[in-house]
């Protein structure tokens, strides 16, 4: 089946830890973005990468990092420089950041801090 | 000018009614206007979008009407159903979907 598969899905991290979210996906996309989700604040973008071995900052990209070495591939690092990394992290990919391009969303990673 | 604004945060409508969702947005650049469906704990869909040259976009249930003088956007669920029951999420783009720009969300409940 095409689509985009995010794991893990439940994720804990210990303070002070970097912990790595793994998002993959067969839809033969360019584009790909990593969003966090928060109650009551909506969608606010982290990275997003165009083209592989290329990536941008979005809204919110203090500590956190990524990388895109293959095109199907676009993992995201949450760094011990992110105060409050507690929130559901999700993973989308479309054909290519142009006209009419739907982005598809992952099932999305929860990580919580303890 | 980035943002999006949505309301209201939490709407509850009977079966059978119409569920009504405002956006308003600031940004004149931005030309594509999706709509999202989530579900709890799984990732949003898209539902129905709509680029600023057309007014109103029917897809079934759903309706995008849209008022680029005023720079707002709504969505219309017709004959309201229990499975409608998730949050919505408006979001606004300049060029297809990259770096979408999300509304906060509306908890959608529809009482059987």
């Amino acid at each position: 089946d095409g689509g985009i598969t995010q794991s893990p899905k439940y994720l804990f991290r210990k303070e002070g830890q970097n912990v790595t979210l793994s998002c993959e996906q067969n839809l033969n996309h360019d584009a790909m973005y990593w969003y966090r989700q928060d109650p009551g604040q909506g969608l606010r973008l982290i990275y997003y990468s165009q083209i592989v071995n290329d990536f941008q900052k979005g809204d919110i990209a203090e500590g956190y990092s990524v990388s895109r070495e293959k095109k199907e591939s676009f993992p995201l690092t949450v760094t011990s420089a992110q105060k409050n990394p507690t929130a559901f992290y999700l993973c989308a990919s479309s054909i290519q950041a142009g006209v009419n391009t739907e982005a598809f969303f992952g099932q999305g990673t929860r990580l919580t801090v303890v | 000018q980035q943002q999006v604004k949505q309301s209201p945060q939490s709407l509850i409508v009977q079966k059978g009614g119409i569920s009504i969702i405002n956006c308003a947005y600031e940004n004149t650049a931005f030309d594509y206007f999706p709509w999202y469906q989530q579900f709890p704990g799984k990732g949003p869909a898209l539902l129905i979008a709509i680029r600023p040259d057309v007014s109103e976009k029917k897809e079934g249930r759903f309706t995008i009407s849209f008022n680029k003088s005023a720079k707002q956007f709504s969505l219309h669920i017709m004959d309201s159903q229990p499975g409608d029951s998730a949050t919505y999420f408006c979001a606004a783009a300049k060029g297809g979907a990259q770096k979408l720009v999300f509304g906060q969300g509306t908890r959608l409940t529809i009482n059987p």
